[in-house]
């Protein structure tokens, strides 16, 4: 199984902050590497898609990059609406596996 | 508008089997790339994909479950079923239903059926 290692764990942040979230995969997945946010009982968001392609919905402040076995996940000026936790997964290969999560508080 | 929804039910015991239906409509599993899969969530812990099913039903599992899984479709009904067998309380979580697109990313979620294993 490819393992995904997300960082921080969690994070505080004001609004209007610029913040990134890492994602390395324990091989290479291409670009083959997406991003979720996930709100207190409701279900995943898809927010990115193949890395860097952004989900139809999804403000523009929210940007992936990177390929191989590292991508970040930023967000140009952080809302109040932004706490969330975070998640990658790889779509590269069975199974499908997901970071552990980075929970964003928005101060 | 696309919608998944979950149904089964909420309480089972150890060792028994789990039934959940995926009830799907605003798209066709028929669509290549396209699949509807199952992803848990134990309370406050990550999400962990389960299964996958595409039109021309070809099936995946999650390797660490694959013995206890299994998907089924039914295209005319627009379901998705997925059976897991000898539940024990470490699967007690919130099992979600969702579409994957082309490329591997999931698009579309229900909203979720928490499930608790329990005597």
């Amino acid at each position: 199984d490819i393992q995904m290692t997300q960082s921080p764990s969690s994070l505080s942040a004001s609004v209007g902050d610029r913040v990134a979230i890492t994602c390395r995969a324990s091989q290479s997945i291409s670009t083959y590497l997406n991003w979720y946010q996930q709100k207190p009982g409701k279900a995943p968001n898809l927010l990115i898609y193949v890395a860097s392609s952004l989900q139809s919905g999804v403000p523009s402040r929210f940007s992936g990059s990177g390929s191989g076995r590292e991508f970040t996940l930023t967000i140009s000026s952080l809302q109040p609406e932004d706490s969330a936790t975070y998640y990658c997964q790889q779509s590269y290969s069975i199974p499908y596996t997901f970071g552990q999560g980075t929970k964003l508080e928005v101060k | 508008q696309i919608t998944l929804k979950e149904s089964g039910p909420t309480l089972v015991k150890p060792t028994q089997t789990l039934t959940l239906t995926c009830t799907f409509s605003g798209f066709s599993l028929t669509s290549s790339g396209v699949g509807v899969g199952w992803i848990r969530q134990p309370p406050g812990k990550a999400l962990e994909w389960l299964a996958l099913i595409y039109g021309d039903d070809d099936r995946r599992y999650s390797p660490s479950l694959k013995s206890r899984l299994t998907i089924t479709k039914d295209t005319s009904k627009n379901q998705v079923v997925l059976i897991m067998t000898n539940m024990d309380p470490m699967d007690t979580a919130t099992y979600y239903c969702t579409r994957r697109r082309a490329q591997g990313a999931f698009d579309i979620w229900g909203q979720g059926t928490m499930v608790t294993v329990s005597s």
